[in-house]
């Protein structure tokens, strides 16, 4: 398996635009995670989805983001208008169960100007 | 609710010397107990983890920890460093029924030469 897939890698964009980060999880897994890492904040759990259901999104920060899961292997994380502090490494992870490993894809840089 | 202390942010230690790298949590319930490594530039990856059974856990290139339930910790530990150990630790705790990893904010190794 090629692992978690994560795009873009880089993504650069003005304040006030939209942006949407994209994942594919490893398949057969039935849980997928969204992580923002920040140096001041650290790694925090944004939202997880559990066989395409949201769980638990009590981490997205604010209405401005959102995230959606349309199938097994594909999710989305929007920002929508994205602002300078949304700048991050936002970090797409999978795994079989809740207490098995979770595997991190390589993650997303954002940059807002 | 869980949550996970790493007290060093930053710890340098000398090739071939041995290193720990301290976690300690706190929770209502029983617990599980992760450690992931994340070298620059790249997702994090599974190095051990603690479900049950042996409060000694062995993982990925020679490193152990230890679960200690009445100090509450789950130190890393590393008998003999390399160069290529550099890299940022973190400790993860996931309350036993629940669903959120809660990681600590991170320690970063530098093994120096």
């Amino acid at each position: 398996d090629a692992g978690v897939i994560q795009s873009p890698r880089h993504e650069v964009t003005e304040m006030g635009q939209e942006v949407t980060l994209r994942c594919k999880p490893i398949s057969g897994h039935d849980y997928l995670f969204w992580y923002r890492q920040t140096m001041m904040r650290g790694l925090e759990l944004l939202i997880y989805f559990n066989n395409n259901v949201p769980i638990d999104d009590s981490g997205m920060p604010e209405d401005r983001f959102s995230a959606k899961m349309p199938n097994a292997s594909f999710s989305t994380l929007k920002i929508q208008p994205s602002e300078p502090r949304d700048s991050a490494v936002y970090f797409c992870a999978s795994s079989e169960t809740t207490t098995d490993t979770q595997y991190f894809g390589p993650g997303t840089r954002l940059t807002v100007l | 609710a869980q949550s996970v202390t790493q007290l060093d942010s930053q710890v340098p230690v000398f090739e071939e010397a041995p290193v720990e790298l301290r976690c300690n949590y706190s929770s209502s319930v029983s617990v599980y107990l992760f450690w992931y490594v994340q070298y620059p530039n790249q997702g994090l990856q599974l190095l051990l983890k603690y479900l049950s059974g042996s409060t000694l856990v062995k993982g990925i290139n020679g490193f152990e920890a230890e679960f200690n339930k009445s100090q509450t910790s789950f130190h890393l530990r590393k008998p003999s460093v390399h160069i290529s150990d550099t890299a940022e630790y973190f400790c993860a705790v996931l309350g036993a029924g629940t669903y959120k990893y809660i990681f600590g904010t991170g320690t970063r190794l530098k093994v120096l030469a």
